[in-house]
């Protein structure tokens, strides 16, 4: 079956850490770029970071850069996101998401989203 | 950075009604890169138009995408009760808009 799922959300401390997971199953993970996307209670929705099929690029909203890291183990076909000094802020459900790309004869841009996890809840909270 | 901004923000309308969903660029966005999403309560988004116009596999032939340059369209031809959620549209496979909360009337 062709899925992604998310693990590792709960309740944290500001200025704690936590690494999401996603496990990808059913496909050839090491063939996309895979996101990550979050949507704070009640909001919409807000991308947080992508990185290539090869974990060679990778890049992040400026509301985390410095502080979420994003990375991915395709021998373990998993997907993460290190996130460190936490705020209120990012509470949230975290998903992610599979690309698809669109390529010319140059180059490739992301497309859209073809593929989504079910999500996991960090709340970030004394 | 672009800006997409959704209109209207909250729909109302009664099953069987059409809805026009509109989808703005701060700056001119391919269409090829401009997807629509549908989301309901609890559950994670699911892409229902990428390519501005292209009906993603599953998604019912009553939705229907259009649009260039700043401004897109998701039509809903006839509302069916299962349709009511919240519609995001994104281009680039980054930025979303804040969303269209279709509700029922």
């Amino acid at each position: 079956q062709v899925q992604l799922v998310e693990s590792g959300g709960g309740v944290v401390q500001p200025g704690r850490s936590l690494r999401l997971s996603c496990a990808a199953s059913g496909f050839t993970f090491s063939n996309y770029d895979v996101h990550w996307v979050r949507q704070a209670p009640g909001k919409g929705l807000e991308w947080v970071a992508v990185i290539s099929y090869d974990g060679s690029n990778k890049y992040s909203a400026d509301s985390v850069k410095g502080r979420f890291t994003i990375s991915r183990d395709n021998s373990k076909n998993t997907l993460y996101l290190q996130m460190n000094s936490l705020r209120a802020e990012d509470t949230a459900v975290y998903y992610c998401a599979r690309e698809v790309r669109n390529c010319s004869s140059t180059r490739c841009y992301p497309q859209y989203f073809d593929l989504w996890g079910r999500g996991t809840l960090v709340t970030v909270s004394s | 950075e672009i800006v997409l901004t959704q209109s209207p923000g909250t729909l109302s309308l009664s099953p069987g009604e059409r809805a026009t969903l509109s989808c703005r660029a701060s700056q001119s966005v391919s269409s090829t890169y401009l997807a629509w999403y549908q989301q309901k309560p609890g559950q994670a988004p699911r892409l229902l138009i990428y390519g501005a116009s292209n009906r993603a596999t599953g998604t019912p032939d009553r939705f229907s995408g259009s649009g260039s340059g700043t401004d897109f369209t998701l039509i809903i031809s006839r509302v069916e009760p299962e349709d009511f959620a919240v519609y995001y549209c994104q281009q680039y496979g980054r930025t979303f808009g804040q969303g269209t909360k279709l509700e029922i009337k």
